[in-house]
């Protein structure tokens, strides 16, 4: 059964660079079998995409954050990462990683969350 | 503003039958793209419990179930019990916003 874990730091400075790690196991990313995505959830309210990558680096970010967002996959070590630069008050939420089918875009699992507050 | 649209709350009392629309547009639900549902309950991590609009995934009761029509789909869940007081999210494909993925705001559901 396959399992997903976010890491990284928890407050992270206005204007500086969130960055998020997604270690996979119970399943190899390399397999080519789905899409691996980050998703945010602000206080209170509801879920954001913020994209998606494909074990070959081939990305999708959403149009309002994609200025700012880098997202990347190390196959060596199973794990994708998230970049979000110049972040504000506005970027303090929740970060998921999930794991999404191909062939409909479910994100079939999911980590459980790590909360990011941007303070100085 | 979400680009599906759901109601923020539903109520119903045990073992009663309560439906939780999504509705969205011609370049989403209504381009045939599929519809999922996740439900999340207090404090923990979404959970997918409806893909391609009407498939459960293995371990979620057959008491909920989805089915979509045009530019909406629908959550129902029958036999309500104490246990699925939680938030639902339903999620699709949008053709104008480049292969984003889209969710509804998301609907509160009490269990009286």
């Amino acid at each position: 059964q396959v399992q997903l874990q976010e890491s990284g730091p928890g407050l992270v400075k206005p204007s500086q660079t969130l960055s998020l790690t997604c270690t996979v196991s119970g399943d190899s990313i390399s397999s080519g079998g789905y899409y691996w995505s980050w998703i945010r959830q602000h206080p209170g309210k509801g879920l954001e995409s913020i994209g998606y990558i494909y074990y070959t680096g081939r990305t999708y970010y959403n149009p309002s954050l994609k200025s700012r967002v880098t997202i990347s996959v190390d196959t060596s070590k199973n794990q994708f990462s998230l970049k979000l630069s110049s972040v504000t008050a506005a970027d303090t939420a929740v970060y998921y990683c999930s794991r999404d089918r191909i062939v409909d875009t479910a994100m079939e699992s999911w980590g459980q969350g790590t909360l990011v507050t941007v303070s100085s | 503003q979400s680009v599906l649209t759901q109601p923020p709350s539903v109520s119903g009392a045990p073992g009663q039958r309560v439906t939780i629309s999504c509705t969205g547009s011609s370049s989403n639900i209504g381009a045939g793209y599929d519809v999922h549902w996740y439900q999340q309950l207090p404090g923990t991590a979404p959970k997918l419990l409806i893909y391609g609009n009407i498939n459960r995934p293995s371990g979620v009761p057959d008491r909920f179930s989805g089915s979509k029509s045009g530019t909406s789909a629908s959550l129902a869940i029958t036999g309500l019990q104490a246990e699925d007081e939680a938030d639902y999210y339903c999620q699709s494909y949008d053709s104008t916003l480049s292969g984003s993925r889209v969710f509804g705001g998301g609907t509160k559901l009490t269990v009286l």
